[in-house]
């Protein structure tokens, strides 16, 4: 059965101090990583798409990075406006040509205080 | 550019009561996602459509839950009879769609709250 698991479910952080968000993977065939933020109250917003090994993606304090068995989203120099949810979530390729079901993680809740 | 719109954002029925969602996903995308959020947990996927017909609704409870996509642009997810469990977000999302783009762009929920 395909699964994300995300670590920690919680991460508390002060200003500026650098740290990184995990997110393990098990599925039969991945065609892309996708990361989300979601502040409380709101929808997730998309951050980025990882398609394969090797691969990262900056945008502004973040960078994502994808291996064959897990992601990370590292976190350089936070700000108290990155607190927020951080949702991982698998694209399935079984179901790839049937229009692309994304199989979300539990989310990493982030808290940075000044 | 307008994003995902959806509506009510927050409703708050009795148990046994019917509720229905609406969403309004963004222009020109043929993908619709409905998702339930349930707190704490990231969302789960209940139904896809591709333009108006449906692609996946292996996860929607049937026996209660329904949703309609007609003319391949509007969408509305339908509860009846609600349950205390069905308690959670309801997230609209929409992509491009197939070979094109899986990028999903998520609206702002509707919270339900069933008593």
């Amino acid at each position: 059965e395909d699964q994300v698991t995300q670590s920690p479910e919680a991460l508390r952080l002060q200003e500026g101090e650098s740290s990184s968000l995990n997110c393990s993977y098990t599925v039969s065939g991945l065609r892309g990583l996708f990361w989300y933020r979601q502040d409380p109250g709101k929808g997730p917003e998309f951050l980025f798409t990882l398609y394969s090994a090797g691969e990262e993606k900056e945008k502004e304090r973040l960078k994502a990075t994808l291996t064959k068995k897990e992601s990370f989203l590292h976190i350089t120099a936070p700000k108290p406006e990155d607190s927020a949810t951080y949702l991982c979530a698998v694209l399935n390729a079984t179901i790839y040509n049937q229009g692309g079901k994304l199989i979300f993680g539990q989310g990493t809740e982030l808290s940075v205080k000044p | 550019e307008a994003g995902v719109a959806q509506s009510p954002r927050y409703k708050i029925i009795e148990k046994r009561q019917s509720v229905a969602f609406w969403c309004n996903p963004i222009s020109g995308h043929a993908t619709l996602y409905w998702y339930q959020q349930i707190l704490g947990q990231g969302p789960k996927l209940l139904i896809q459509f591709q333009n108006n017909g449906v692609v996946d609704d292996s996860q929607l409870p049937k026996d209660r839950f329904s949703a309609e996509r007609l003319k391949g642009v509007d969408s509305t997810l339908k509860i009846q009879p609600a349950k205390l469990e069905d308690s959670a977000v309801y997230l609209c999302a929409s992509s491009l769609g197939w070979f094109q783009s899986y990028e999903q762009y998520f609206g702002p929920g509707t919270r339900l709250t069933v008593t």
